[in-house]
């Protein structure tokens, strides 16, 4: 079955600088990449997601790169605010017809002030 | 927030009994699934429909147990044959089953063991 390691899984940056999170994936088949924010006893929500076809999407202060030869995406956020304090998942899709998700085990990004 | 509901939002289960969590949608998705997250941990998937009256077995399917009799609706029994049943239980639903669509949670419930 499909793999994903994350890393790091804590990260702190200073408020106003950039954040980078990074996951491998272990099925090549895998074909659809989302990442989830959760914050403390909540849902996850997603926040941004690529497909396989595609090689970068931007979504304001957020961005998500994918390089399938090397089988990992990376999450982008420039700019952090107070707000983005929060952990984050990747996930991607399975291989063989599967359905659901496998996640990477969080990341806890902390902006400090 | 709404359109995927989860109750309830604790529960307290004593070993040794059964116990189910309730998860519905008015999103009119055909797909459905259920997520376990431990502390530090990832969520990991547990079950899955597609469409009503189908489920498959995911990660982690042992002792637990589903049913699909509604398109709304799709239950999670946690069974006395599960070891470590402490968890937040995620549910999910997507708006067609298969590969490349996004996932929308439920709030969770918090299982307890006592």
């Amino acid at each position: 079955g499909e793999n994903v390691e994350q890393h790091p899984s804590t990260l702190s940056v200073q408020e106003g600088d950039s954040a980078v999170i990074k996951c491998t994936y272990s099925d090549s088949a895998s074909n659809y990449f989302p990442w989830y924010k959760q914050e403390l006893g909540k849902r996850p929500q997603l926040i941004i997601d690529i497909r396989s076809n595609v090689g970068e999407k931007k979504d304001q202060r957020i961005a998500v790169t994918l390089n399938k030869t090397a089988k990992h995406f990376s999450l982008h956020i420039t700019e952090t605010q107070p707000e983005d304090s929060a952990v984050y998942f990747c996930a991607a899709t399975p291989g063989g017809g599967a359905d659901g998700l496998t996640f990477g085990k969080g990341t806890h990004l902390i902006i400090q002030p | 927030d709404g359109g995927i509901t989860q109750s309830p939002k604790y529960l307290f289960r004593k070993e040794g009994q059964n116990v189910t969590l309730s998860c519905e949608q008015n999103l009119n998705h055909d797909a459905m699934y259920w997520y376990r997250q431990d502390p530090g941990q990832g969520l990991r998937l547990i079950y899955y429909s597609q469409i009503v009256n189908d489920f498959q077995k995911g990660d982690i399917a042992e002792g637990y147990s589903v049913s699909r009799e509604k398109k709304e609706s799709f239950p999670l029994t946690v069974t006395s044959a599960q070891k470590n049943p402490t968890a937040f239980y995620l549910c999910a639903s997507s708006m067609t089953g298969g590969r490349g669509g996004e996932q929308f949670f439920g709030p969770g419930t918090r299982l307890t063991v006592l």
